[in-house]
């Protein structure tokens, strides 16, 4: 089954200690992303990769990372998270951005205290 | 810079009325258009898109939207709706020329009652 699969789907941790939510797709997309979903505000990019190795800052990337070693795996990495990082965060993958469906993970749910 | 707005933020309506959410865009140059459904505790799926063509595009679940250039709208409806459409729509635009990201809307919420 073709799929965007992220881990862990709920996360609770506190102010400062460093996390990565894993991100992997099956469908041997180049292009992958994250977002975060944040009530009334819809969902913003933090970073996004156009192929293995190529990596660029979305929209609200402060206090992130990302690191894309292989095709198939994008994680989103988080050195020191502060209670302004909590939130909903999404993966998506695609063949490639501007013409193509972006397929979307089931969302990773984090709260920092 | 493009943007998205979705002009509510809540819709609630009965079952079997019909539903129009709305969205408009800005943006100067060609635009490629989509509308994404969340159902509770999911990730998006695609509804429909628009890339050229027909201004009138059909998605799945009897959606379907216009694109109008002149308004810079991509309003999505539906004729008759039932209690399994209530969900999160969201609008998003991603601009031609560009990388391609997608830039969404805050979303509309639709509340189906029975």
């Amino acid at each position: 089954e073709a799929q965007v699969t992220q881990n862990p789907r709920y996360l609770i941790t506190v102010t400062g200690k460093k996390l990565t939510v894993t991100c992997s797709q099956n469908m041997n997309h180049e292009y992958m992303s994250w977002y975060r979903q944040d009530p009334g505000l819809g969902l913003r990019q933090i970073y996004y990769s156009m192929n293995v190795e190529v990596t660029d800052k979305g929209d609200v990337p402060e206090g992130y990372k990302v690191s894309r070693k292989e095709k198939r795996n994008f994680p989103l990495i988080l050195e020191s998270p502060s209670p302004n990082q909590t939130s909903l965060y999404f993966c998506a993958s695609s063949r490639a951005p501007l013409f193509y469906e972006q397929y979307f993970g089931p969302g990773t749910r984090l709260t920092v205290t | 810079a493009q943007s998205v707005t979705q002009l509510d933020s809540q819709v609630p309506v009965f079952e079997e009325a019909p539903v129009e959410l709305r969205c408009n865009y800005s943006s100067s140059v060609s635009v490629y258009l989509f509308w994404y459904v969340q159902y509770p505790n999911q990730g998006l799926q695609l509804l429909l898109k628009y890339l050229s063509g027909s201004t009138l595009v059909k998605g799945i679940n009897g959606f379907e939207a216009e694109f109008n250039k002149s308004q810079t709208s991509f309003h999505l409806r539906k004729p008759s709706v039932h209690i399994s459409d209530t969900a999160e729509y969201f609008c998003a635009v991603s601009e031609g020329g560009s990388q391609g990201n997608l830039i969404f809307g805050k979303g509309t919420k639709l509340s189906v009652k029975p």
